[in-house]
């Protein structure tokens, strides 16, 4: 069974730029969620998606924006980038909402996004 | 809101010996918790969970205790391997409210041989 993937794995992009990252999660979960990690603030969340809607979203800004499509797939945009959105995005797949069901979300290994 | 802090930053153990890495939680209507392991150039993986009507829960090699009296729990790694070498978090979260895991900042464990 096929893992969660994440595309592109690394990307480098200037200021005022956007960027538009993929997730494909295990197949058969409905649940996708998307995550920044920095070393200093650790993975901080940013949404969930559950049956192509948004079940909860985290404390950023607006620029920050993510959709998911009805074969669960989905995707996350950066509009305007600033030096600081520099970071791993991770995203988790999970057969319930929020994975607390089954305990276990299934993380990709990320896409890293460098802003110059 | 929840915020989950872990004690230590980094942690270095000896193979062979056991590990603790400790991790407290603001909320207490949290009510499950969860442990991941994050290697280089990796995602996190899970690795144990635990409800609040349990204080213990054991794995294998791995045991979470965990003291809903001073929002704290811990995870314990039996004879620590090299390949335990990782970064560790601990996430809580409120089940009953249908909110996200909420992530500590992380504990680096590095096993010397």
């Amino acid at each position: 069974k096929a893992g969660v993937t994440q595309t592109p794995r690394y990307l480098i992009k200037t200021r005022g730029q956007q960027v538009t990252l993929s997730c494909s999660p295990i197949s058969g979960h409905r649940s996708v969620s998307w995550y920044q990690q920095t070393p200093g603030q650790g993975l901080q969340f940013l949404f969930e998606y559950f049956s192509e809607t948004q079940r909860n979203k985290g404390n950023f800004p607006g620029r920050f924006s993510g959709r998911q499509f009805s074969n669960s797939r989905s995707e996350m945009n950066v509009s305007t980038l600033e030096l600081g959105d520099s970071a791993l995005y991770l995203c988790a797949s999970s057969q319930s909402a929020g994975g607390l069901d089954t305990g276990e979300l299934f993380f990709g290994e990320g896409s890293r996004l460098t802003v110059l | 809101g929840e915020s989950v802090g872990l004690h230590l930053p980094t942690l270095s153990v000896q193979e062979g010996d056991n590990s603790i890495i400790n991790c407290a939680y603001s909320n207490s209507a949290s009510d499950y918790f969860i442990w991941y392991k994050q290697e280089s150039g990796k995602g996190p993986q899970f690795i144990i969970d635990i409800r609040s009507n349990m204080d213990k829960r054991q794995g294998q090699r791995v045991t979470v205790l965990l003291n809903k009296t001073v929002k704290h729990l811990s995870l314990q790694i039996a004879a620590t391997q090299p390949g335990d070498s990782a970064v560790y978090f601990c996430a809580a979260v409120n089940t009953g409210t249908a909110s996200k895991l909420t992530f500590g900042t992380g504990t680096r464990l590095q096993v010397t041989l």
